[in-house]
């Protein structure tokens, strides 16, 4: 049984540029949840993707996106990129309707905008 | 607005005895709560949970106490061994139907615990 996969694991952008992050769920899991965690904070819920559809999100601006896929891996694309987007961003996979202690977080993709 | 907070930055325990770490929240709908543990270059891995019906849950070395009224939390970690050093987050939730989370977890900032030998 594998584990979340993240890709890259890091990543440096231009302010303004577009970026585009992978997870690859656990095997069996078919709701990823996106987090982004600034330095010495908590983690800040994006959204959730059940089935490929949005299924719940934060208090984030349209610019950021995300996708799932039918094999229930996922994308979290952030356009037009800010200072402010430089962060640990995380993914975590669960079996919808399974407590949330079945969540396995990824190790995260750090981002820093220049 | 931060609705879960961990005032205290750090702690620094010796092994063997007692590490207390302690959360606040504001939010009185979160009737679900849970505590992670964070390793430098890993995700969060999750450690306990309790639903709001309860006060206190166990599993093994690790405690957690919730005291509703006061809208606090603690995790006790008894006795604390050196591999108990990480960053703890504490996180909330609200319950579904079956009185577990739904997920779309609120954090609060972290306690870095040290547990010296």
């Amino acid at each position: 049984e594998t584990g979340v996969t993240q890709s890259p694991t890091h990543l440096i952008k231009t302010r303004g540029q577009q970026v585009t992050l992978r997870c690859s769920s656990q095997s069996g899991h078919n709701t990823v949840s996106w987090y982004q965690q600034a330095l010495g904070q908590g983690p800040q819920f994006i959204f959730q993707y059940y089935r490929e559809e949005e299924n719940g999100r934060g208090n984030f601006p349209p610019r950021f996106s995300g996708l799932q896929f039918p094999n229930y891996s996922s994308e979290l694309n952030v356009n037009a990129l800010e200072l402010d987007d430089s962060a640990l961003y995380l993914c975590a996979s669960s079996l919808a309707g399974v407590d949330v202690y079945g969540y396995t977080f990824g190790s995260g993709t750090r981002l820093t905008v220049v | 607005d931060q609705q879960v907070k961990q005032n205290s930055p750090s702690l620094s325990v010796q092994e063997g005895r007692i590490s207390i770490l302690n959360c606040d929240y504001t939010n009185s709908m979160f009737d679900y709560f849970l505590w992670y543990k964070k390793y430098p270059a890993e995700g969060p891995t999750f450690l306990i949970s309790i639903s709001s019906i309860k006060d206190k849950n166990e599993d093994g070395r690790f405690t957690v106490f919730l005291n509703k009224s006061a809208k606090h939390l603690s995790l006790h970690i008894v006795p604390s061994q050196p591999g108990d050093s990480a960053v703890y987050f504490c996180a909330a939730s609200l319950a579904n139907a079956g009185g577990t989370s739904y997920g779309k977890l609120t954090f609060g900032q972290g306690t870095i615990l040290t547990v010296h030998p």
